[in-house]
């Protein structure tokens, strides 16, 4: 059963610190997408990728946030420095084009606390 | 922009109940609405995808309908039971490829 893969599950460390995080996506999907998701805001849209090229970050906070997909099975979204207000979940999901009847497949996140 | 609004935020119901959960949304110009499931601690699952030219999908006991025109979207869960028990979130897709996710409804089903 095909599902997408993200590393680690958890992450704890200290502000100031820098923060990488992977996901795998499914084999085959083209789109992949990283959210964050937090009670206070609910999930929010960082940035996502189409074919590798990213298309949309306007969701990150670009001087401390970066994603990239330096190949088809692999996403990173990098946080340098953390912040306490960067602790959320973060969740990649990956999918087929847009419009096209096929559902978007999330990974079990990434639980970040940065004290 | 685009707003997605969930209700109730929560629900808790003894099981047996057919249960009907609401999205509403502000921009009518989607290409689709997805209901997703979120369970504790884990990511979230697509439950029903509907495409905008549809008007409802079904699986097993679920149930979504789609009114485009009125921005809105109805869950519908038959005969509810304790392993429903979850967030349920909707979702719609514009044409940016972006889905603007609710802030989902916390469901309870208690035996």
């Amino acid at each position: 059963d095909a599902r997408v893969t993200q590393t680690p599950r958890h992450k704890v460390t200290e502000m100031g610190q820098e923060v990488t995080m992977r996901c795998q996506p499914i084999l085959g999907h083209n789109t992949v997408f990283w959210y964050r998701q937090t009670m206070m805001q609910g999930l929010e849209l960082l940035a996502y990728f189409r074919n590798r090229a990213p298309l949309d970050d306007s969701g990150m906070p670009k001087d401390r946030f970066s994603a990239e997909m330096p190949d088809a099975t692999l996403a990173t979204l990098k946080i340098q420095p953390s912040e306490p207000r960067d602790s959320a979940v973060y969740f990649c999901a990956s999918g087929l084009v847009q419009g096209w009847d096929s559902p978007l497949h999330f990974g079990n996140g990434t639980r970040l606390t940065v004290t | 922009k685009q707003e997605v609004t969930q209700i109730p935020a929560a629900l808790s119901v003894p099981e047996g109940e057919n249960l009907v959960l609401n999205c509403s949304f502000t921009d009518s110009a989607i290409y689709n609405l997805q209901w997703f499931r979120q369970d504790p601690g884990k990511g979230l699952t697509s439950l029903l995808l509907i495409q905008s030219s549809q008007r409802e999908q079904t699986s097993g006991r679920l149930n979504a309908s789609l009114d485009k025109s009125s921005g809105r979207s109805t869950l519908y869960i038959a005969a509810s039971q304790p392993g429903d028990s979850a967030t349920y979130l909707c979702a719609v897709e514009g044409n940016t490829d972006k889905l603007i996710f609710g802030t989902g409804t916390r469901l309870q089903v208690f035996p």
